[in-house]
């Protein structure tokens, strides 16, 4: 099975902050790769499929990029509401990374 | 509105059995891969097992291969996940999860979940 690495496991931002969250496959996943973003109690919402297409609705300020197997989420400008944990998943197979938690400093 | 709601969940002893029916709208069913994800209490998310948009084709996560059958009513707008001989760490919040058919292997359609303890 592909393992899916996510670095930091949490981290402390401000509001304004570029954030960036990494993904990491323990083989090559081409761009089968998505992220979801889930707030306390709580479904995950698809933010980014294919690495780097934006789901409809999704803010601007999320971007993704990466192929094989690092991967990159970026949000611009953190806003209060993005204060929640983000999870990469891989399609090749169906795997999830464990998740980065991403706190109000 | 599309939505997912998820049932059926509640306290089972181990060795028991659920089955959670999952109910579509807003879309067409038939047009979509389907899958079941769950959470453990503090976990990350863990893909269960999904289904091809006529049944045909159904997949596993290894530790509830044999025990979970996952199965669909295209007619009646519903996805089930029968769950046998469930074990203490089948415990987990579980979403129903619509597959997208931009890319089959994300998941763009989230139930509200529903869950599933297993404890004696």
């Amino acid at each position: 099975d592909i393992q899916m690495t996510q670095s930091p496991s949490s981290l402390s931002a401000s509001v304004g902050d570029r954030v960036t969250i990494t993904c990491r496959a323990s083989q090559s996943v081409g761009s089968y790769l998505h992220w979801y973003q889930q707030k306390p109690g709580k479904a995950p919402n698809l933010l980014i499929y294919a690495a780097s297409t934006l789901q409809d609705g999704v803010p601007s300020r999320f971007s993704g990029s990466g192929s094989g197997t690092d991967f990159t989420l970026t949000i611009s400008s953190l806003e209060p509401e993005d204060f929640a944990t983000y999870y990469c998943q891989q399609g090749s197979g169906v795997t999830f990374g464990g998740g980065t938690k991403v706190e109000i400093k | 509105e599309v939505q997912l709601v998820e049932s059926g969940g509640g306290l089972v002893q181990p060795g028991g059995s659920l089955r959670l029916p999952c109910v579509a709208s807003g879309f067409t069913l038939s047009s979509h891969w389907m899958s079941w994800v769950r959470q453990a209490p503090g976990g990350g998310l863990e893909w269960v097992a999904q289904t091809k948009f006529d049944g045909s084709e159904e997949y596993y996560v290894g530790s509830v291969k044999g025990r979970f059958t996952i199965s669909r009513d295209n007619a009646k707008n519903s996805l089930y996940l029968q769950m046998n001989g469930l074990r203490v760490e089948d415990t987990a919040v579980y979403y129903c999860v619509r597959q997208s058919t931009m890319t089959r292997s994300a998941f763009d359609v989230w139930g509200r979940g529903t869950v599933v303890t297993v404890s004696s």
